[in-house]
């Protein structure tokens, strides 16, 4: 079975400021995919970054980048230069090996100040 | 590109009764997952379709049910509601291609059932 974990039920961060939510995880399988998902208060799921078990190279998009340390089986998010905008619920998610379930995180919720 | 959607966006339900929720993928993908999002159990996997065909199915009972069309499009069917049903459920499509792992959601439809 797989699992995640999220430790951080809240963080703040000031604006233009970086943060790194935490993530780490759980699977006997040696194949999988590591996923950062943003659900804004409408609800809707937002799909931020993947990792595969097997990139060698951290994934970036954007403001977006996702420090993967798979010895420690840690994925964490790390938003560069917060705005305003990014105050929401951040989701860890992972997948099994056909990618086709999700498991969740119990998620962060981040709030950016001014 | 049009994204996810999911109809409706809210319903009222009664206990006993029963529910169809439906979504349409993205154009072109093919695959569909649909999750239930409660504050006491979080995020939780239901189902998958792929080519009309359940794939891989979640923990609940068979109250639950879904299919999919030949235009990829996918419903979701509960029976018998129960209160513990009141949840946003969120819809998710996938292209299902060698090397595409990301699955984007639609904006949910918020069940309430009383």
């Amino acid at each position: 079975a797989q699992k995640i974990t999220q430790t951080q039920p809240g963080m703040f961060v000031q604006e233009k400021e970086a943060v790194t939510l935490d993530c780490t995880y759980d699977t006997s399988d040696p194949s999988y995919g590591l996923f950062w998902y943003k659900q804004p208060s409408s609800g809707e799921m937002i799909f931020l970054i993947y990792q595969g078990s097997y990139d060698q190279q951290n994934a970036t998009e954007g403001r977006y980048s996702l420090n993967f340390q798979k010895a420690r089986k840690s994925a964490n998010l790390v938003i560069s230069a917060s705005q305003l905008g990014d105050s929401a619920m951040y989701f860890c998610a992972m997948s099994n090996r056909t990618a086709s379930k999700l498991t969740f995180g119990t998620g962060t919720r981040l709030q950016v100040t001014l | 590109k049009a994204g996810v959607t999911q109809t409706p966006r809210y319903l009222i339900k009664t206990r006993g009764q029963q529910v169809t929720l439906s979504c349409s993928p993205i154009s072109g993908h093919r695959s569909v997952s649909w999750y239930q999002q409660t504050p006491g159990q979080g995020l939780q996997f239901l189902f998958e379709y792929f080519s009309e065909t359940q794939r891989n199915k979640g923990n609940f009972p068979g109250r639950f049910s879904g299919r999919q069309f030949s235009n990829s499009r996918s419903e979701m069917n509960v029976s018998t509601l129960e209160l513990g049903d009141s949840a946003l459920y969120l819809c998710a499509s996938r292209l299902q291609a060698s090397g595409t792992y990301e699955q984007y959601f639609g904006p949910g439809t918020r069940l309430t059932v009383t």
